[in-house]
């Protein structure tokens, strides 16, 4: 199985803040990892898709990058609505796995 | 409006059973695959199982293999989970989803339904 891990676990920033949360597999998935949003209480959202690919609908202060192993999200310009969980899940083979998960506070 | 409604769920005791069911509208159901996610209480998301639009092909995370069933009605667009031998570790909120691309699972899920809650205690 593939083994998703992100990092950090958590993060606490300020609203125009720039942060990043970084994913790493445990085998080469060239660009097959996903991002999703999950605030308390909601089913996830798709963000970002195929490492980069910004899902329709999504700011665009969200954006993703990598490939093979090494994978990061990152927001550009923090705003509040933006606290909530976020996780990376592989989409390259069976099992999907998830990340543990990021979860982001507005200081 | 693109929709997934997730019904089933309750409380049950270790080692019952129990099916969910997933109804979809406004995409055409046949044509998609389609998976179950859950995500314990405090905890992450957790892939459970998946399966192709014919039904014809499925997957299994470990967790569950052997105890769970997934299938679809395609004549009713809704997806199911039959659960059996559950333990009190299968409590989580239930989710269906629907990924991006019809065919496979690489560009992630984009759809959710809004969950299901399965206790397992007795």
């Amino acid at each position: 199985d593939i083994q998703m891990t992100q990092s950090p676990s958590s993060v606490s920033a300020s609203v125009g803040d720039r942060v990043t949360i970084t994913c790493r597999a445990s085998q080469d998935i060239s660009t097959w990892l996903a991002w999703y949003q999950q605030k308390p209480g909601k089913a996830p959202k798709l963000l970002i898709y195929a490492a980069s690919s910004l899902q329709s609908g999504v700011p665009s202060r969200f954006s993703g990058s990598g490939s093979g192993t090494d994978f990061t999200l990152t927001i550009s310009s923090l705003q509040p609505e933006d606290s909530a969980s976020y996780y990376c899940q592989q989409g390259n083979s069976f099992p999907i796995t998830f990340g543990q998960g990021t979860r982001l506070e507005i200081k | 409006e693109v929709q997934l409604l997730e019904s089933g769920g309750g409380l049950v005791q270790p080692g019952g059973s129990l099916r969910l069911s997933c109804a979809a509208s406004g995409f055409t159901f046949s044509s998609h695959a389609m998976s179950w996610v859950r995500q314990a209480p405090g905890k992450g998301l957790e892939w459970v199982s998946a399966i192709f639009n014919s039904g014809g092909r499925t997957y299994y995370a470990d967790s569950v293999k052997g105890r769970f069933t997934i299938s679809r009605d395609n004549s009713q667009s809704t997806l199911y989970l039959q659960m059996h031998s559950l333990r009190a570790e299968d409590t989580a909120v239930y989710y269906c989803a629907k990924p991006l691309r019809a065919t496979d699972h690489y560009f992630g899920m984009d759809v959710w339904g809004q969950g299901t809650t399965l206790t397992v205690s007795s």
